[in-house]
């Protein structure tokens, strides 16, 4: 059972575009919701987090939707580089739960033409 | 201030052998997390370790086991190896594991690439 799913599973945006990826949850109980950015042969590394109690953040060129009610959540790349390719992760976590184990989605394959 | 570092790198094995793999958590962090990602897929929690206990298991049966040691470094284990358990080891650490704790964020190491053969 995938407790956040991920959606696109590819995408491909032109150099200066916006690349926007959407996650969606079941566990209202989560209360933690990072974005990892991986590159091939590397761990995953965290980009930026949100906490329900806030509808958006923004750091740099990037930026998480929130929207509680409709428990889904988005990742917004701003003018996406050649750089910014790599494979992108949501993920939740409910700290409440005794460990705080990350939940990923599938994965998003970002490509950034020049 | 030193990341999460893993070893070995790349590990070859065959079915039904036992496999040690090595994590050091990042400095200050005394929680540590595996985690298993299969080829083009997202990381599956394993379990996770606070202060040398065992503090939460995923959906992996006990051939899958694990210890911290004082120093907060880790190791995974898994017996009687399947073909199946070929993927990406990842071992995360965090400041605090307690429920409630303050601090959610994970940091990766880089992983261990198993190749069961």
């Amino acid at each position: 059972q995938q407790q956040v799913k991920q959606s696109p599973q590819s995408l491909i945006v032109q150099k200066g575009g916006i690349s926007i990826i959407n996650c969606a949850y079941e566990n209202t109980a989560f209360d933690y919701f990072p974005w990892y950015q991986q590159f091939p042969g590397k761990g995953p590394a965290l980009l930026i987090a949100i906490r329900p109690d806030v509808s958006e953040k923004k750091e740099g060129r990037f930026t998480i939707s929130f929207n509680k009610s409709a428990k889904q959540f988005s990742l917004h790349i701003m003018d996406s580089q050649p750089g910014d390719s790599a494979t992108y992760f949501c993920a939740a976590s409910n700290k409440w739960a005794g460990a705080n184990n990350l939940f990923f989605g599938t994965g998003t394959r970002l490509t950034v033409i020049p | 201030e030193t990341g999460v570092t893993q070893s070995p790198t790349h590990l070859i094995k065959t079915r039904g052998q036992q496999v040690t793999l090595r994590c050091s958590s990042q400095s200050g962090h005394n929680t540590v997390s595996w985690y298993q990602q299969a080829l083009g897929q997202g990381p599956q929690f394993i379990f996770q370790y606070y202060r040398e206990e065992e503090n939460g298991r995923g959906n992996f049966p006990p051939r899958f086991s694990g210890l911290q040691f004082p120093n907060y470094s880790s190791e995974l284990n898994v017996n009687a190896l399947e073909l199946d358990d070929s993927a990406l080891y990842l071992c995360a650490s965090s400041p605090e594991g307690l429920a409630g704790g303050i601090y959610n964020e994970q940091f990766f190491g880089p992983g261990t690439r198993l190749t069961v053969l």
